[in-house]
């Protein structure tokens, strides 16, 4: 079946933007996350979304970083009024369950993102 | 707070030898902890990961990971490594079941030389 996937698979933004991240998880599961791979910082949470509750942020950056998830299944990645240091790669992941063992993330591809 | 330590930034490898790539996780309660894989361009794919039960977990691509609560490691292992090994690798250690947030290692770069 289809794995996650994330659009655009690139993106060259000037400073001061703004940039919109999109994830497809798979179909079916729960949970979906965001994290963020830099030079340097290594793989790093974002936020985590599962069902109707209310979206684990503690790993969002700043106050310019948000995101959603409509209807349970796409969820999109707001960065507003870009900064250099947000050039990353943004991966998003999904799982199926969330409160029993054996779950598994599955990554997407990732958006690469370069705010010049 | 939970964290994880991969020591070693860079590994060089010759084919067919063995390998063995470190991890190091602290975590107040059961950790739950995973070995993805992420090769040049790619996204990550998890190789193994370990819940419960037996210390010595098997995954794909023929590797393996002993957890050692002792030691507070979970360390990598492959007999003998192949040119596709090429890559880039993981450690996580996730709270709750492991189904939420993962906390990541910096990475350990794997090359193969023939």
């Amino acid at each position: 079946g289809a794995g996650v996937s994330q659009s655009p698979s690139n993106k060259v933004t000037e400073k001061g933007k703004d940039v919109e991240l999109r994830c497809d998880p798979i179909s079916g599961h729960t949970a979906l996350y965001w994290y963020r791979q830099s030079l340097g910082q290594g793989l790093e949470f974002l936020i985590y979304f599962q069902g109707n509750s209310a979206p684990d942020k503690s790993g969002l950056p700043s106050d310019r970083f948000s995101a959603e998830r409509t209807g349970g299944s796409v969820s999109t990645l707001t960065i507003q009024r870009t900064q250099q240091e947000d050039s990353a790669v943004y991966l998003c992941a999904s799982s199926f369950r969330s409160v029993a063992p054996g779950g598994e993330q599955y990554f997407g591809p990732g958006t690469r993102l370069t705010v010049t | 707070a939970q964290s994880v330590t991969q020591p070693d930034i860079h590994i060089t490898v010759s084919e067919g030898a063995s390998l063995e790539l470190r991890c190091n996780y602290s975590y107040g309660a059961t950790p739950y902890l995973f070995w993805y894989v992420q090769s040049p361009g790619q996204g990550l794919q998890l190789l193994l990961k370990y819940f419960s039960g037996d210390t010595l977990v098997q995954g794909i691509k023929g590797f393996e990971a002993e957890f050692k609560r002792s030691q507070s490691s979970f360390n990598l292992r492959k007999p003998s490594v192949h040119w596709s090994d090429a890559a880039e690798y993981f450690c996580a250690v996730g709270a709750n079941f492991g189904n939420e947030k993962l906390t990541f290692g910096t990475g350990t770069r794997l090359t193969i030389i023939p």
